[in-house]
């Protein structure tokens, strides 16, 4: 059973300091998704990562892909309060787009 | 913009019904996808439809029965609702590998937070 473990599970960090939340996966996939989930809403897509050394950055936030390690990284920089969300991350099979997702590390950004 | 949507946001239900949770999606996916959220253990895949008519079974199926009677509705039905299946209850859509525009992710729709009693 593919098995996908994301760490920290709860993030609790002052307003511009750095972090990094790790994903880890079970089996071979390039494809890896991240997510942010706010209180109460749904998923929302953040990053597509498809291939070994992919790396993508938005703003504060940037992910990365090992397949090698199956190790995903999503890096914060300068956090400030609005990035306070759950983040998911999620692997992808070739089973029909079948994804696998994290636990979730749930980020709280303190003024 | 992929557009998915959930019948309901909020539902409350005893123990013993028939529930009926409906998604549909605007963009023409083949694939769709129901899963539970719950805390602490993420998403979990209850069911998945990759065509009209076909269903493919999640990692828990159990208690639950999905329909795809049409391309762009996926039904969730619970069959008898128990209180453990109170949950967050989240629909999913995307194209199929081979004919998939970039990017590949999996557009979810707002939710269901259902409460059995």
């Amino acid at each position: 059973e593919l098995k996908v473990e994301q760490n920290p599970l709860f993030l609790s960090m002052q307003e511009g300091k750095n972090y990094t939340i790790y994903c880890n996966y079970s089996t071979t996939s390039d494809r890896l998704y991240w997510y942010r989930q706010d209180p109460g809403k749904s998923l929302e897509s953040l990053f597509v990562l498809l291939s070994n050394g992919a790396v993508k950055q938005e703003g504060r936030l940037m992910a990365s892909l090992d397949t090698k390690a199956r190790l995903s990284t999503l890096h914060i920089t300068a956090a400030v309060h609005d990035l306070s969300a759950t983040y998911f991350c999620a692997v992808d099979t070739a089973n029909f787009n079948k994804f696998y997702f994290g636990s979730g590390t749930k980020l709280n950004v303190k003024p | 913009d992929v557009k998915v949507t959930q019948s309901s946001r909020y539902l409350v239900k005893r123990t013993g019904e028939k529930v009926f949770l409906e998604c549909v999606q605007d963009m023409d996916h083949e694939n769709m996808f129901w899963y539970r959220q719950d805390p602490g253990l993420g998403l979990r895949l209850i069911y998945f439809s990759y065509d009209v008519k076909m269903k493919e079974k999640g990692d828990i199926p159990e208690g639950y029965s999905v329909s795809r009677e049409k391309k762009e509705r996926f039904s969730l039905i619970l069959e008898s609702a128990s209180t453990n299946q109170t949950s967050m209850y989240l629909c999913a859509s995307s194209p199929p590998q081979l004919r998939r525009p970039f990017p590949y992710e999996q557009y979810f729709g707002p939710g269901t937070r259902l409460t059995v009693t």
